[in-house]
């Protein structure tokens, strides 16, 4: 089983949808967990992190962790065509040098 | 701050040649990465660095060295090209402290013939 693993798509929706993105991993260790935007032929950006469980918020993103089913979840809200990019999941288990990435869900957002 | 900055942005290289990847990181990071990313293949961990004068492997270090002599800056060597090495090169750094996210480059963009 790998330690993370992510969907890769591709997803269409049409523009104001709301969009779920996951990522399942094994390792109970993992206590960060992160959301970076990639998009194409640029480097992937930090979009939100958050510690533990729970949910964050941040505009029209939510990122939400469920460290019992080994499971988190990015929500965009009214998708917009700018959103179009790969969105790659990460974690570590803090004290770690290395974070662990899932391959990336490319999205496409259509107007 | 101009954050992480790499050159070149694209090459082309022929089989058995050699160069240098550079990355500059002006954030005063400790920690600099390595990264190749092929499509449909995610993010590869070459080697890592922990601060000056420190460097270890990753992933997929065959094929590739690093130095890094300076808190700045961490040069990745390709020595005798291979088209396998055909990829999108990326350098990531983050600080000591913190929650563990990176912050990366714009990626070199490498094609070996």
């Amino acid at each position: 089983q790998k330690e993370v693993e992510q969907d890769p798509g591709p997803l269409s929706v049409p523009e104001g949808a709301i969009v779920s993105l996951n990522c399942t991993y094994s390792n109970s260790a993992f206590q960060y967990f992160m959301w970076y935007r990639q998009y194409s032929r640029k480097g992937p950006e930090l979009l939100m992190y958050t510690y533990s469980s729970g949910n964050k918020e941040d505009g029209r993103f939510t990122a939400q962790v469920d460290k019992s089913s080994k499971y988190i979840s990015l929500f965009i809200r009214d998708s917009q065509p700018s959103d179009s990019a790969t969105y790659l999941c990460a974690m570590t288990p803090g004290g770690s040098e290395k974070l662990v990435f899932g391959k990336g869900t490319k999205l496409t957002v259509n107007p | 701050n101009a954050g992480v900055t790499q050159t070149p942005k694209f090459r082309i290289l022929k089989i058995g040649q050699s160069m240098t990847l550079q990355c500059t990181q002006d954030m005063n990071h400790n920690y600099m990465y390595w990264y190749r990313q092929d499509p449909g293949m995610g993010l590869k961990l070459i080697y890592y660095s922990v601060g000056a004068g420190i460097t270890d492997k990753g992933e997929v270090p065959n094929g590739y060295n690093v130095s890094r002599s300076t808190t700045e800056d961490f040069p990745l060597r390709l020595e005798l090209a291979a088209p396998s090495q055909t990829s999108v090169y990326f350098c990531a750094s983050r600080p000591l402290a913190g929650t563990g996210e990176q912050y990366f480059g714009p990626g070199t963009r490498l094609t070996v013939t």
